[in-house]
């Protein structure tokens, strides 16, 4: 298992400004992913972020509205740039360990004025 | 287009009943993870099933995967207010390298004393 912490837990934010996410593991791991989830809802892949790659992104999303730093194995950031209301959502890093397996932070819940 | 379809997407069960979730796929998938997420957090693993058939038990929950590694369910038994949360569950794709998973929809319980 890994555990993981996520800065800032919530923000609000005026639109146009820019917030990054932190996520931390408390060990090393190659794989980590950021999701999105609207409340209530399931949750969707933004981005895989491995060490010493570019971001792999899903369909829909882009790295100039989410640019991924992953700098080392324990260490991650997801931006979301010129936010809108539509950006409100809660911000979900996890890792994987093991190949079938993720470990979710305890997200971050951004509301976009 | 949700590759796992989970069923029902709330159920609303008085405390001591039991109750069972469902999640299906037309895609095989190596590995199924369930999890379940309360209001403010991050979603937390409760079981990964790999091998077809198999059923595991935690407690007052038992996790079957299906033969054919399609679907799987989740039963609870005399269900109580802490069992009250949204449960996922996700599949591992056998072609994706990346690690990956599938979500499901998800399904909201909601155990009332």
């Amino acid at each position: 298992s890994a555990v993981i912490s996520q800065k800032p837990s919530r923000d609000i934010c005026q639109r146009g400004t820019s917030l990054t996410i932190q996520c931390q593991v408390d060990s090393q791991v190659t794989m980590m992913f950021w999701y999105r989830q609207q409340p209530g809802q399931s949750l969707t892949l933004i981005a895989t972020a491995n060490q010493g790659s570019e971001a792999t992104y899903e369909s829909g999303f882009v790295i100039d509205k989410f640019p991924i730093s992953r700098p080392n194995l324990t260490f991650s950031t997801l931006t979301v740039s010129n936010m809108s209301p539509e950006d409100s959502s809660i911000y979900l890093c996890s890792v994987d360990t093991s190949g079938d397996t993720q470990y979710f932070g305890p997200g971050t819940r951004l509301t976009v004025l | 287009t949700q590759l796992l379809e989970q069923s029902p997407q709330f159920l609303s069960i008085q405390e001591g009943e039991n109750l069972t979730v469902y999640c299906n796929s037309s895609s095989v998938f190596s590995s199924l993870q369930w999890y379940r997420q309360e209001p403010g957090e991050g979603p937390v693993l409760l079981v990964t099933v790999v091998t077809g058939g198999e059923v595991k038990k935690l407690k007052r929950l038992t996790f079957q995967f299906g033969d054919a590694r399609k679907d799987s369910s989740l039963h609870i038994t005399a269900a109580q207010p802490g069992d009250t949360g949204l449960y996922l569950c996700a599949g591992g794709m056998t072609t994706d390298s990346w690690g990956k998973l599938q979500f499901g929809a998800g399904t909201q319980v909601v155990v009332t004393p």
